[in-house]
């Protein structure tokens, strides 16, 4: 079991510039969420799919937030365009059906200039 | 939607002393609860789950933590910790049926000191 992988482990970027950030699920499981992380505002659930298809996406900051999960092994959220207050770690993490915990990656910390 | 309240954003306390870190969640319908662990630079990893049967839930390295009704808490708890033990801890609340909507607390910070 090779864990839920994330990528890239670190971004920075510029204001404006579009960042795309990579989930690989656990294989087997059926649902993904995506999270984010900052001091101030704690752990956020931004997304999350069961079998590919978004269930709740209220979370979402705005527009310039899009998720997508082509196929059960492979998810992807992107920025555009990014701005500093984008800067956070964002987790993806992955789960069977309920009732089932979560098995969280290790993260992407975006830095946004 | 439920929700989670973590009464602590802080908690310090020396080596070998007793600890809970305290957790309440709302939900108009009956709950799944989990206690989750975070270390520097990494993600979330399941301590302990409450899904049913015995109140009384119980994790591999020494914390538990019980499950009240009434009271709608989920403290968890640890007799003596160790230095290894600090860390960020997070409450957590999925829905009995339905999808696997799972809700955070916003974290505790446990800083366990010499």
């Amino acid at each position: 079991d090779a864990g839920v992988i994330q990528s890239p482990r670190h971004e920075v970027t510029e204001m404006g510039q579009e960042v795309t950030l990579r989930c690989k699920p656990i294989s087997g499981h059926n649902s993904l969420f995506w999270y984010r992380q900052t001091m101030m505002r704690g752990l956020e659930l931004l997304i999350y799919f069961n079998n590919n298809v978004p269930i709740d996406d209220s979370g979402m900051p705005e527009d310039r937030f899009s998720a997508k999960m082509p196929n059960a092994s492979f998810s992807t959220l992107k920025i555009q365009p990014s701005e500093p207050r984008d800067s956070a770690v964002y987790f993806c993490a992955s789960s069977r059906t309920a009732p089932s915990p979560l098995h969280f990656g290790n993260g992407t910390r975006l830095t946004v200039t | 939607a439920q929700s989670v309240t973590q009464l602590d954003s802080q908690v310090p306390v020396f080596e070998e002393a007793p600890v809970e870190l305290r957790c309440n969640y709302s939900s108009s319908v009956s709950v799944y609860l989990f206690w989750y662990v975070q270390y520097p630079n990494q993600g979330l990893q399941l301590l302990l789950k409450y899904l049913s049967g015995s109140t009384l839930v119980e994790s591999i390295n020494g914390f538990e933590a019980e499950f009240n009704k009434s009271q709608t808490s989920f403290h968890l708890r640890k007799p003596s910790v160790h230095i290894s033990d600090t860390a960020e801890y997070f409450c957590a609340v999925s829905p009995l049926r339905g999808d696997n909507d799972m809700r955070f607390g916003a974290g505790t910070r446990l800083t366990v000191k010499p």
